[in-house]
């Protein structure tokens, strides 16, 4: 079946530790995006990818880092500097709007992260 | 970041109930989209809208494109436990260039009592 694969689902971080989180989608799309989930709160856009070895940051990209050597693959590093990491992160996937504009984003079923 | 105005923030029903919720902007939007998310998931898309004025429906739900462009609701018709989750409205903005950048609504958490 096509669709975005994220690992792990659950994730431990300890202090000052990096940490990568994976995002895999087969749906043949150009562009993916990271974004972080808080309880109570919408999503907020951590960084996108429109195309391979291109990406912009998003709304928070503060302590986060990401690459995009493949088209299939956006994996997101949660960095030492970032101070609140504990969240629910979720990795999405749309065609790029190079190609058509407006297209809805589909998800990924999320990884959480807690420090310990 | 911008956030849309979601509401209501929760809702508690009885199985059975109509439910509805909406989404506000100041901002005029070319799209509008419903997510649901169950727990620990990711969200799944509902229904998507594509002009001022369109109706849609999914089974049960039904959504609409305000004709403002500014707005958006969605109806679920004779609610199910199943139904329970968070809601998400996103759209994309008129004058949002060309990044496909969604912005989404703060949620509305349903639970539907059997």
């Amino acid at each position: 079946d096509g669709g975005i694969t994220q690992s792990p689902k659950y994730l431990f971080r300890k202090e000052g530790q990096n940490v990568t989180l994976s995002c895999e989608q087969n749906l043949n799309h150009d562009a993916m995006y990271w974004y972080r989930q808080d309880p109570g709160q919408g999503l907020r856009l951590i960084y996108y990818s429109q195309i391979v070895n291109d990406f912009q940051k998003g709304d928070i990209a503060e302590g986060y880092s990401v690459s995009r050597e493949k088209k299939e693959s956006f994996p997101l590093t949660v960095t030492s500097a970032q101070k609140n990491p504990t969240a629910f992160y979720l990795c999405a996937s749309s065609i790029a709007p190079f190609r058509q504009v407006n297209q809805p984003q589909h998800f990924g079923d999320g990884t959480r992260l807690s420090i310990l | 970041g911008q956030q849309l105005n979601q509401s209501p923030q929760s809702m508690f029903i009885q199985e059975g109930e109509d439910v509805s919720m909406n989404c506000t902007s100041s901002s005029i939007f070319n799209t509008w989209l419903w997510y649901k998310q169950d727990p620990g998931e990711g969200p799944v898309l509902l229904i998507a809208l594509y002009k001022a004025g369109e109706l849609t429906s999914n089974g049960r739900l039904t959504a609409q494109f305000g004709i403002t462009r500014k707005d958006s609701f969605l109806n679920i018709s004779a609610s199910i436990p199943s139904d329970v989750g968070i809601y998400f409205c996103a759209g994309h903005l008129r004058y949002g260039g060309a990044t496909n950048k969604l912005i989404f609504g703060t949620g509305t958490l349903l639970a539907v009592q059997p």
